[in-house]
């Protein structure tokens, strides 16, 4: 059974740190590549990073270019996301995607639980 | 900017009733088109990818459709666990991967 679970969420003051965390299993790790997307408290869904199967392939959404760092370890079939410079505005939840990339596009599945971020003083 | 324009936002409907949602893109984006259910307190599910494929174990009585700018998304009749909140999203202009801001399918 194929499942993502997030962890490494909490409280962090503005300009804090976090590293998120998410260990993958009941598929082929290193044969994906993997992305989280977020979701602010009671709005829709963002995506923020991804990264390619060997980890040579990294993208940013702009918001997250500079702050954020999407890295994995197929060794221990794990991806994670860095983030510094935490604004209030990164609140959110944050989910760990596996992003199937196939001739007619990609998409995202599944999802992790998510893990709730909150960036308050 | 690359944007997706979900409309209605929010819809209330009737167990049993046929539902359409809309998604507009800004840019065509021939099938690139993804849609998504999130349930209250739960992670999105994977419904519909390429537009009209629909995607291991979601019940028949969804369907998605259309090419280039315009995309539905129906559900031919509502049943009770279909209350949720669904979600499009383009993959055609890489890497940003653009979601709609989501339709709520509220019980009437």
């Amino acid at each position: 059974q194929v499942q993502l679970v997030e962890s490494g969420g909490g409280l962090v003051k503005p300009g804090g740190s976090l590293r998120l965390s998410c260990g993958v299993s009941g598929f082929s790790f290193s044969d994906y590549y993997m992305a989280w997307v977020r979701q602010a408290p009671g709005k829709g869904l963002e995506w923020v990073a991804y990264i390619g199967r060997s980890g040579d392939l990294l993208y940013y959404a702009d918001f997250a270019k500079g702050r954020f760092t999407i890295s994995r370890d197929n060794a221990v079939n794990s991806v994670y996301l860095q983030m510094n410079g935490l604004r209030v505005e990164d609140t959110a939840v944050y989910f760990c995607v596996r992003d199937v990339r196939a001739a007619a596009g990609n998409w995202f599945d599944p999802w992790g639980q998510g893990t709730l971020v909150t960036v308050s003083s | 900017d690359f944007q997706m324009t979900q409309s209605p936002s929010s819809l209330s409907a009737s167990v049993g009733d046929r539902v359409t949602i809309t998604c507009r893109a800004s840019q065509r984006i021939s099938t690139y088109l993804n849609w998504y259910q999130q349930r209250p307190g739960k992670a999105p599910t994977l419904l519909i990818y390429d537009a009209s494929r629909l995607h291991s174990g979601v019940p028949s009585r969804f369907s998605g459709s259309g090419s280039g700018t315009d995309f539905t998304l129906t559900i031919a009749s509502l049943q009770p666990e279909d209350f949720a909140t669904y979600y499009c999203q383009q993959s055609y202009q890489t890497p940003s991967f653009s979601f709609g801001q989501g339709t709520k399918l509220e019980m009437k």
